[in-house]
C-alpha cells in the first residue's frame, strides 16, 4: 500500500543553519504531496504542496521537489529561525483513493 | 473566514466511558476527516466524511463511529474507551474529496484515565 517514510527526529540546528528533512513515499498512480506543520500545543497548517512530478511548493522559505524518479519530497530551508521549531510531517494524497497517508513526524529545534 | 473549529479542547474519561468530539468544517466544505495522533505516533487515518456518508474508515475497531450532519458539521464518538485511545484527536476539511488540501483544526485532546 501506499506510505510515507520521513527521517527520525529530533533535529537541533542552530539559527541560520540549512536544514532538509527527508522524505520518501511509496504510492501507485499520481499522489500529490505535502509538508505540514506542527507548532507546540496547536492542529496541523499546511506549509507547502506539489501535485507533479517536478513541481517545487514553497512558503515561508521552505521549499520541496516533487521527485518521481526518487520518490522523494525533502523539506529544505536555507536559514532556520527559532520560530521554524515544531513538527514537520510529510504527506502524500493519493490520486486513487484520495485517502491521505502521512509520516511520523520530524521535530525540529533551532536554537539561538 | 472561521477555520475548522473543535470542541472540547480537553476530555478527560475513565476506561469504559463514551467520549464524543464535534468538529465544524470551514464554511463550505462539506468532507470531514478524523485522525488519532498518539504520543509518539504520527497521525492515523480513522474516518473521513462527505455529504453526509461514511467515505472510508481506517484500520480501527467499530467502536470508533461518527457522523457527519446536514450542515457538514461532524461527530466522533469513542464507545467502551481503553487507555490507549488517550491521543490528540485531529479535524480536518476540504472544499471537496477531489481537491487537494486538508485543513485541520486544533485538535481534541483526550486522556482515558
Amino acid at each position: 500500500g501506499d506510505s510515507v517514510t520521513q527521517m527520525e527526529g529530533p533535529v537541533t540546528l542552530s539559527e541560520e543553519a540549512f536544514l532538509t528533512i527527508n522524505c520518501t513515499y511509496t504510492a501507485t498512480g499520481y499522489p500529490s504531496l505535502f509538508w505540514y506543520v506542527q507548532y507546540p500545543g496547536e492542529g496541523l497548517q499546511l506549509l507547502l504542496k506539489a501535485t507533479k512530478a517536478d513541481d517545487k511548493g514553497s512558503n515561508k522559505g521552505f521549499e520541496a521537489t516533487y521527485r518521481k524518479e526518487t520518490t522523494s519530497f525533502h523539506l529544505e530551508k536555507g536559514s532556520v529561525q527559532v520560530s521554524d521549531s515544531a513538527v514537520y510531517f510529510c504527506a502524500l494524497r493519493s490520486g486513487r483513493t484520495y485517502k491521505y497517508i502521512f509520516g511520523t513526524g520530524t521535530r525540529l529545534k533551532v536554537l539561538a | 473566514e472561521a477555520g475548522v473549529t473543535q470542541s472540547p479542547t480537553h476530555l478527560i474519561k475513565t476506561r469504559g466511558q463514551q467520549a464524543t468530539l464535534r468538529c465544524s468544517p470551514i464554511s463550505g466544505h462539506t468532507s470531514v476527516y478524523w485522525y488519532q495522533q498518539a504520543l509518539g505516533l504520527g497521525l492515523q487515518f480513522l474516518l473521513w466524511y462527505d455529504e453526509g456518508e461514511e467515505r472510508n474508515r481506517g484500520n480501527f475497531p467499530p467502536r470508533f463511529s461518527g457522523r457527519q450532519f446536514p450542515n457538514y458539521s461532524s461527530e466522533l464518538n469513542v464507545n467502551a474507551l481503553e487507555l490507549e485511545d488517550s491521543a490528540l484527536y485531529l479535524c480536518a476539511s476540504s472544499l471537496e474529496p477531489h481537491t487537494d488540501t486538508q485543513y485541520f483544526g486544533p485538535g481534541t485532546r483526550l486522556t482515558v484515565l
